[in-house]
């Protein structure tokens, strides 16, 4: 069974801060990362998607893989109220699988 | 970006009756479409993947009979809730993948199901 773990939160982070998210798998042979962003009753839109150990950025994110603890985060910069959503952390193994997904963080930026 | 259009957003409807979900990918030839289920405050649960032209691979838990997948053409992706029940209550997403997407999955906005 594959799991994947997440703080439910709510993370409460001062507007302009950096919020930081965090998210534990079981699967050893998972390849690929993603993390998507929620807001409540909408569907999932995705913020980066990663499959390399070390850090990716995008903007004011930051996606990090570490294999050998089977750990990956988002770091948001600068937050913004507008950042306020539910944080998904979903993970992908080899061929057509589809995502298995945690049950997210609920972040909030406080203005 | 690619777009998949789901509908209808919203369905309320009678226990014991038949409700159709479709998924359509607008501007990409969808492969694999992914049918998820997520529970308020709950993550997103897979029900079912289906390749176009072939019978679709559930989840286990989900029960084939009750929720029909069909995945006939390379733009749409259906499914259908037979006899729905209070229980099966939820928001149901689908997400597809296609040519050229990599690993990309693009999820459809969403319905939320509501059996009385």
């Amino acid at each position: 069974q594959k799991e994947v773990e997440q703080n439910s939160g709510p993370l409460s982070v001062p507007e302009g801060a950096i919020a930081s998210l965090n998210c534990t798998y079981s699967d050893r042979g998972s390849q690929s990362f993603f993390w998507y962003r929620q807001y409540s009753g909408k569907s999932p839109e995705l913020i980066m998607f990663i499959y390399s150990n070390g850090d990716k950025e995008d903007g004011r994110f930051t996606a990090q893989l570490n294999k050998a603890s089977q750990y990956v985060s988002l770091l948001i910069r600068d937050s913004q109220p507008s950042d306020s959503a539910t944080y998904l952390c979903a993970v992908r193994g080899g061929g057509a699988d589809g995502l298995t997904f945690g049950k997210g963080t609920h972040l909030i930026i406080q203005p | 970006g690619a777009v998949v259009s789901q509908h209808p957003s919203r369905v309320i409807c009678k226990s014991g009756t038949s409700v159709k979900i479709e998924c359509r990918s607008l501007d990409f030839q969808a492969t694999t479409m992914f049918w998820y289920r997520q529970f308020p405050k709950q993550s997103l649960m897979l029900m079912a993947t289906s390749n176009e032209g072939s019978k679709a691979t559930y989840e286990q838990g989900v029960e084939k009979d009750k929720f029909l997948i069909n995945h006939a053409s390379l733009t749409l992706s259906t499914l259908t809730v037979t006899s729905a029940h209070p229980e099966d209550s939820s928001f149901y997403i689908c997400s597809a993948r296609g040519t050229g997407a990599g690993e990309k999955l693009f999820f459809g906005s969403g319905t939320q199901l509501s059996v009385l």
